[in-house]
């Protein structure tokens, strides 16, 4: 069974530019949460979508978006970079379609570096 | 504000030796708490914890959640140099909680031949 893929693995872009980032969770999974990692704040919760909905939202400014689609494959978007979003951005997917998060299978996380 | 506190940040041991993790908890609305491993980049899931005092183990890990005092422990016994690795500890709550958890820092294992 193909585990959770994220693409691209790695990109570089500059301030002010924006980025989109896919993942495609386990099959038979419909929840995907999405998950940024620096060093300094280590993993935070950005987001986590099923059935194409948003059912949760972490402390992320505006400039951070997703969407997931009837497949439930979920893309992410940050738009107008800034240095601060350097950091590896993990998507996880489960099994639980209900409350709470469970057990959670992390992708290998898209690094994006902004200049 | 909820917290999750992890010690030590980081240790060096011999291959052989027992290492001890600690995961300390402030949250309210607990529902569990999970490990996971870091070794490059995908955290992997290592146990759910939502009872007190039941000891989960898998080969030479294990892990315990105390509900009384805010806290578990995970344990490695006769360390590999395959375990070293990032443990990050984590809290799932009670309500709001689909898709979310509330990490720790994480304890950076280095496993020495």
């Amino acid at each position: 069974k193909a585990g959770v893929t994220q693409t691209p693995r790695y990109l570089i872009k500059t301030r002010g530019q924006q980025v989109t980032l896919s993942c495609s969770p386990i099959s038979g999974h419909r929840s995907v949460s999405w998950y940024q990692q620096t060093p300094g704040q280590g993993l935070q919760f950005l987001f986590e979508y099923f059935s194409e909905t948003q059912r949760n939202k972490g402390n992320f400014p505006g400039r951070f978006s997703g969407r997931q689609f009837s497949n439930s494959r979920s893309e992410m978007n940050v738009s107008t970079l800034e240095l601060g979003d350097s950091a590896l951005y993990l998507c996880a997917s489960s099994l639980e379609p209900g409350q709470g998060a469970g057990e959670l299978f992390f992708g290998e996380g898209s690094r994006l570096t902004v200049l | 504000e909820d917290k999750v506190v992890q010690s030590p940040l980081s240790l060096v041991v011999h291959e052989g030796d027992t290492v001890t993790l600690n995961c300390s908890y402030e949250v309210t609305n607990f529902r569990s708490l999970l490990w996971y491993k870091q070794e490059k980049k995908a955290p992997t899931f290592l146990f759910m914890l939502t009872s007190s005092g039941i000891e989960k183990k898998s080969g030479r890990l294990s892990s315990i959640l105390d509900k009384k005092e805010l806290f578990s422990i995970l344990n490695i016994t006769a360390t590999q140099t395959g375990d070293s690795a990032v443990y990050l500890c984590a809290v799932e709550f009670r309500t709001d909680s689909w898709g979310k958890l509330q990490f720790g820092a994480g304890t950076q294992v280095v496993v020495t031949p």
